[in-house]
């Protein structure tokens, strides 16, 4: 079974510049998530769609940062204009529908590391 | 105070040593629990889920105290390939497809 695709892996950009990332969840996993990783740290939830609808979006930086699910499967995160403080892996991960009761396994992707300079 | 506490580490241990790490989450609402692992420059991949009345996987074993909020994670026996990054992981609700809410990780490096 494929896991979960992100591209590119690697990106170096000035500040002020924009950047994109592209998710390809597992097959049939409804829902997905982008998560931001600052070295040392553990990675943090930026949003979260189930299908195309946003569940959750309340640490995403919205004057900078967009997310989109449009046709509820591959999905991209935008920065725009990028800050030195957004230098980080960008995580995707994706899981099942919610079932009835307990947590789904949530897979993550290789990550996109960026590099703010 | 951060929702989910770990000691950074590192751990540094030799082979066949007996190593724990501790976790401790500030939302007492918190129902799923799990440990990961993350190698350096990788994605974190599930490790267990750790219920209250403890659970066994080989040499890991994990323990939840939802009393004192408390995490834990045992492995016995360590091996080289254990190096890596653990991260405690919990979850607010039990409800399928909630985010997850990770600790900074604690670093093992197993030497020979």
């Amino acid at each position: 079974e494929a896991g979960v695709a992100q591209s590119p892996r690697y990106k170096i950009i000035e500040k002020r510049q924009s950047v994109a990332f592209w998710c390809n969840p597992i097959s049939g996993h409804a829902t997905l998530y982008w998560y931001q990783q600052i070295l040392g740290q553990g990675p943090k939830l930026l949003i979260q769609f189930q299908n195309n609808g946003v569940v959750d979006d309340s640490q995403l930086p919205k004057d900078r940062f967009s997310a989109e699910r449009l046709k509820g499967v591959d999905s991209t995160l935008k920065i725009q204009p990028a800050k030195l403080e957004d230098s980080a892996v960008y995580l995707c991960a994706s899981s099942t529908l919610p079932g009835t009761g307990g947590q789904e396994t949530q897979y993550f992707g290789p990550g996109t590391r960026l590099l703010v300079l | 105070r951060k929702e989910v506490e770990q000691d950074p580490g590192p751990f540094n241990v030799p082979e066949g040593a007996t190593v724990a790490f501790n976790c401790t989450y500030s939302n007492s609402a918190s129902q799923s629990f799990f440990w990961y692992r993350q190698d350096c420059r990788k994605e974190p991949k599930l490790l267990m889920s750790v219920y209250s009345s403890g659970n066994e996987d080989g040499r890991f074993t994990a323990q939840l105290n939802r009393a004192s909020q408390y995490i834990s994670l045992l492995i016995r026996d360590s091996k080289l390939s254990d190096s890596a990054t653990y991260l405690c992981v919990v979850t607010p609700y039990n409800q399928a497809g909630t985010a997850l809410i990770f600790g900074k990780g604690t670093t093992l490096s197993v030497s020979s």
